[in-house]
């Protein structure tokens, strides 16, 4: 069963415009939220977080968006840039530090 | 931010020995790391989670013989690959987290032939 799903597996999106990768979790324990960023062969390399309390965190050019009530969080990269271009993980916790990772969206940005 | 390094980064062996992958972390102490291992194309699925001192917590499914874990400090965790066969090559990558985020190592990609 997967507690924490992201149901596009790709995404394109034109260079200067905005990305947004969605991802649904079920387990309603879950009260701590991450965004990471991978390339093929490497370690994911980590993004931005959100708790439970919050409903949206921005960092720079990445804003994350939590709505508790549909189990729905989102990831905005605005503007995008072909460097955005990797595969984006969302994971999640109930406080143990022990994560669940969705099954990723690969993010393609054109130039 | 914290970082943690995972050694090595790639290994090719042969079918039937042992790999041991190190995982360190390099400006906190971590108590607890976890190993992640990912199919191509696939997501990073939690494999176990390593407590410094006690024995760790395998997931569902994981076989505990064949993927042998070891936390001996709060800086050090090690998982070796016990009679590895093609169907273990994969990408490990492990993780130590503090209270805001979770830190992960590069990865290691193991070949097994």
């Amino acid at each position: 069963d997967q507690q924490v799903k992201q149901n596009s597996p790709s995404l394109s999106v034109q260079e200067g415009r905005i990305s947004i990768l969605n991802c649904d979790y079920t387990n309603s324990m879950f009260d701590y939220f991450l965004w990471y960023k991978k390339y093929p062969a490497e370690g994911p390399t980590f993004l931005i977080s959100i708790s439970s309390i919050k409903d949206k965190n921005e960092d720079g050019r990445f804003t994350v968006f939590l709505n508790k009530s549909a189990k729905h969080l989102s990831l905005h990269i605005v503007p995008s840039q072909p460097g955005d271009s990797a595969v984006y993980f969302c994971a999640a916790s109930d406080g143990t530090y022990k994560y669940i990772f969705g099954t990723g969206t690969r993010l393609k940005v054109l130039a | 931010g914290a970082v943690v390094s995972q050694h090595p980064s790639w290994v090719i062996c042969k079918s039937g020995t042992s790999v041991k992958i190190e995982c360190r972390s390099l400006d906190f102490q971590a108590t607890t790391m976890f190993w992640y291992r990912q199919f191509p194309k696939q997501s990073l699925m939690l494999m176990a989670t390593s407590n410094e001192g006690s024995k760790a917590t395998y997931e569902q499914g994981v076989e505990k013989d064949k993927f042998l874990i070891n936390h001996a400090s709060l800086t050090l965790s090690t998982l070796t690959v016990t009679s590895a066969h093609p169907e273990d090559s994969s990408f490990y990558i492990c993780s130590a987290a503090d209270p805001t985020e979770a830190f992960f190592g590069q990865g290691t990609r193991l070949t097994v032939v």
